[in-house]
């Protein structure tokens, strides 16, 4: 079993919805979270980053952290075209140097 | 603010060539520094860190080495390319000693043939 579980897609969604990704964990250890947007031949952009359960809210996207239920999501609200790209979790434990354990990702196709 | 460079953008060598890519992140200092490789539809494997001047942890066996001649430069090479070398590689940077995230690379593509 992976540390880190995530849906590989691809999701496609119109224009404007509401779009929630998600990953699941079995490490107990994780504290830090994140994710991550990549668009195609491009390195990973950091979009949010939390490390408690509960909400973060930054603009048209919410991270949302259950580390009783070890599940996390990012929802997209108001979707773009732009948006369309492969959205990875990311999570590391505290005293590791940073090393982060990464979901294989989620394909996003927006489309008009 | 900081930035990461990485050369070459895209790369075409043969099977059994040697391979240096390199790694260079301005604004900050004493960074740990890390390596992956993405193949394609997969997620991202760490090969290497670094918390310091020629501190290399290698985190998967294989015939890839990194080196870290100065503190903003990270270095990866082989002797001899395989096949199974292709893929995307990522440079990533985080600030030492602190609870913050780790920053992309625009990446270097390899293509072994």
């Amino acid at each position: 079993q992976k540390e880190v579980e995530q849906d590989p897609g691809p999701l496609s969604v119109p224009e404007g919805a509401i779009v929630s990704l998600n990953c699941t964990y079995s490490n107990s250890a994780f504290q830090y979270f994140m994710w991550y947007r990549q668009y195609s031949r491009k390195g990973p952009e950091l979009l949010m980053y939390t490390y408690s359960s509960g909400n973060k809210e930054d603009g048209r996207f919410t991270a949302q952290v259950d580390k009783s239920s070890k599940y996390i999501s990012l929802f997209i609200r108001d979707s773009q075209p732009s948006d369309s790209a492969t959205y990875l979790c990311a999570m590391s434990a505290i005293g590791t140097a940073s090393k982060l354990t990464f979901g294989t990702g989620t394909r996003l196709q927006v489309t008009l | 603010s900081q930035t990461i460079h990485q050369w070459p953008a895209t790369l075409v060598q043969p099977v059994g060539s040697p391979l240096s890519l390199e790694c260079t992140v301005e604004g900050t200092s004493n960074p740990n520094l890390y390596w992956y490789r993405q193949a394609a539809g997969r997620g991202l494997q760490l090969l290497f860190y670094s918390v310091g001047i020629g501190q290399i942890s290698s985190e998967v066996p294989q015939n890839l080495s990194a080196s870290r001649p100065q503190d903003r430069q990270f270095i990866l090479s082989s002797k001899k390319l395989l096949l199974s070398d292709s893929g995307f590689y990522l440079c990533a940077w985080s600030i030492a000693g602190s609870k913050e995230t780790q920053y992309f690379g625009p990446g270097t593509r390899l293509l072994v043939l």
